[in-house]
Parts: structure tokens; sequence; C-alpha cells
């Protein structure tokens, strides 16, 4: 299947501070990306869709700016989590649906964040 | 918007024995179900899909039906084995938009 590709899978910061996590289609091109946060024992739950060249549609609840995203290539989208706090420790999953006639959706690898 | 139940949350099986899990959607136009299997601190795996055009699709030990009239479909797994033991979403999307997930059901098959 396709690949997607997630950087960094884990993270260690301070309070305070801002964090980017990347995810790349690194072979095809994805037009549209999904930012999840998924807490412990449970279900994938959208922050926010990234599309590319266009601004991130963000779900209810969740701050734009808080949560930065940006999609500047069809192979690349980032998830910047700004003045981080303990309550974002979280898994981060992106992931980018294949462009092709099937449109299946594959998964970055996920990046855990642990805000200390 | 689409809403998405799953039952049951969590399934316990005895090696060998089939397990069954089974989703609702309440968007008719939801026509690609896609069903994700993730192992702990990993990311979900894409195991198997159906679309609306189809009742039911099978691959070895895995197989999914669909019932579009009643706005449901499941995942059976036949021969269960100690790895298949993992949190498995289902998932209903539209072609084109987001996919909604299942709240999950966390198998585990007992040796």
């Amino acid at each position: 299947g396709a690949v997607v590709s997630q950087h960094p899978s884990w993270v260690i910061c301070k309070s305070g501070t801002s964090v980017k996590i990347e995810c790349r289609s690194l072979d095809f091109q994805a037009t549209t990306m999904f930012w999840y946060r998924q807490f412990p024992k449970q279900s994938l739950m959208l922050m926010a869709t990234s599309n590319e060249g266009s601004k991130a549609t963000y779900e209810q609840g969740v701050e734009k700016d808080k949560f930065l995203i940006n999609h500047a290539s069809l192979t690349l989208s980032t998830l910047t989590v700004t003045s981080a706090h303990p309550e974002d420790s979280s898994f981060y999953i992106c992931s980018a649906r294949f462009q092709g006639s099937t449109g299946e959706l594959f998964f970055g690898e996920g990046s855990r964040l642990t805000v200390l | 918007g689409e809403n998405v139940e799953q039952h049951p949350s969590t399934l316990s099986v005895q090696e060998g024995d089939s397990a069954v899990i089974k989703c609702t959607y309440s968007d008719s136009a939801s026509n690609y179900f896609p069903w994700y299997k993730q192992e702990l601190g990993k990311r979900p795996q894409l195991i198997i899909d159906i679309r609306s055009n189809v009742g039911e699709k099978k691959d070895q030990r895995i197989a999914v039906t669909l019932n579009k009239t009643a706005k449901h479909f499941s995942l059976h797994i036949t021969e269960t084995q100690p790895e298949d033991s993992a949190v498995y979403f289902c998932a209903a999307s539209t072609y084109g938009q987001n996919f909604v997930f299942g709240p999950g059901t966390r198998l585990s098959v007992l040796p």
C-alpha cells in the first residue's frame, strides 16, 4: 500500500514551547491530509483536514491558533502545537488519502507528544 | 453528519474461534467502509474494505459484509490467532470526504 511517514515518532518538550510534526506521503501525491488525536484506549479524533494550497478545516472544539496546520506541497503537511501544555500530551496521527480511484486512507506512524 | 457505532467494545475469544465485530452508520450517502487494525502504540493498518456496490468481501481469514438497507457492516475473523489481538476500528466514508471512525473494539485472542 501507499506509504505515509510521520516525524518525529516521539517528542518530549517543556511547557510553553512549540512542537512541529511532519507528515509526508512518500510515494503518492496527497491533496488532502487529516490530523487525528488519540487518547489512550480511545478512538481516533479528527482534529483538522489539511488541504494543499489552502487553509485547513478544523473540527469543532479544536483551536486553530493552538494547532497550526500547513500543507505547502502535495507530499507534506505539518502540525505545530504552539505553546504546548501538559494537557496537549497525546498521540497525534496523520493520514493521507490515496488519490487513485480507490481513495483508501493511509496513516503515518504517529507522534507521541509528552509535555512536561 | 455521519455517526458510526461499533460493538462490542471488547471481545475475548479462544484461539481458533471466530470473532465478529459489528458497526452501524447513519448516513445513507456513505459508500466506502474500511476496517483498520491498530496494535499498541502503532499506526492503524488497513486490513480490508468494502464499497457500497458489494455485499461481501473476503481475504483469507478476514471477511466483511455490508447491509446497505440496514446500514450496518461487520468484520469476521476466522481461525483467530494470538497475533490477531489488537484494537479494530471500522469507518464510514463518502468517497472524497472525511472518514468517520467507530470507537474501536479491543480483541483479545486467548491461547
